[in-house]
């Protein structure tokens, strides 16, 4: 099915593991992003990607690491993970410049202990 | 940066009844996209609707619809003959060229039967 799917829906792991959260989306957009939202914070954005190799740090990149080899791609990576990294997280992708809507997966529910 | 706040965590408002949720933006363009999602319990973010700042209509999308007045950078959502299924939490976002969107806080809104 076309659209923006997410792995794993929900994950727990504990403190200083390396977790990585996948993104896959079938429609060809150029932007892809990663989200993360807080009870208090709305979403807050972590990373984006305009293109295959091109990505960029958003509001709180501090602790995640994100690639792009594939324009349907765009896995984040928690390298040591943390408690304040304990969240939900959504990925998300836009057709870019003109189109005007961004488009959501599921969410994936991130404990870490 | 841009910002985006809703200044009402929570809202009620009684089945069939009208409610209209606030929303104001912080930009120095001349042109962008806002828009309103919505987060059901399932957490999936659905788009309500989507406003063109150039045009001066106010977008509708059945029930939903905003009232847009630009020169106050003011955007908020009216719900009309409410559903017990549009309980949810509500965002207001902004976006400039449809590759950078900023969301605000969020505004749970309860229906009472």
């Amino acid at each position: 099915d076309a659209g923006i799917t997410q792995s794993p829906r929900y994950k727990i792991t504990e403190t200083g593991r390396q977790v990585t959260l996948m993104c896959h989306q079938t429609w060809s957009h150029s932007y892809m992003f990663w989200y993360r939202q807080d009870l208090g914070h709305g979403l807050r954005l972590i990373y984006y990607s305009a293109a295959a190799d091109i990505t960029d740090k958003g509001e709180v990149p501090d602790g995640y690491v994100v690639s792009r080899s594939k324009t349907e791609n765009f896995p984040l990576t928690l390298e040591s993970a943390t408690r304040s990294q304990t969240s939900v997280y959504f990925c998300a992708s836009s057709g870019g410049e003109g189109t005007g809507e961004l488009f959501f997966g599921e969410g994936s529910r991130l404990t870490v202990l | 940066a841009q910002t985006v706040t809703q200044s009402q965590p929570e809202m009620s408002v009684q089945e069939a009844e009208t409610v209209t949720l606030s929303c104001t933006y912080d930009t120095s363009e001349s042109d962008y996209y806002l828009f309103w999602y919505k987060q059901p319990p399932s957490r999936q973010m659905i788009l309500v609707i989507r406003q063109e700042a150039y045009k001066q209509q106010n977008a509708t999308e059945n029930r939903f619809s905003v009232n847009f007045q630009k020169a106050a950078k003011s955007f908020s959502l009216k719900i009309s003959d409410s559903q017990l299924g549009d309980a949810a939490m509500y965002f207001c976002a902004y976006s400039l060229f449809g590759n950078q969107f900023y969301f605000g806080t969020g505004t749970s809104l309860t229906v009472i039967p």
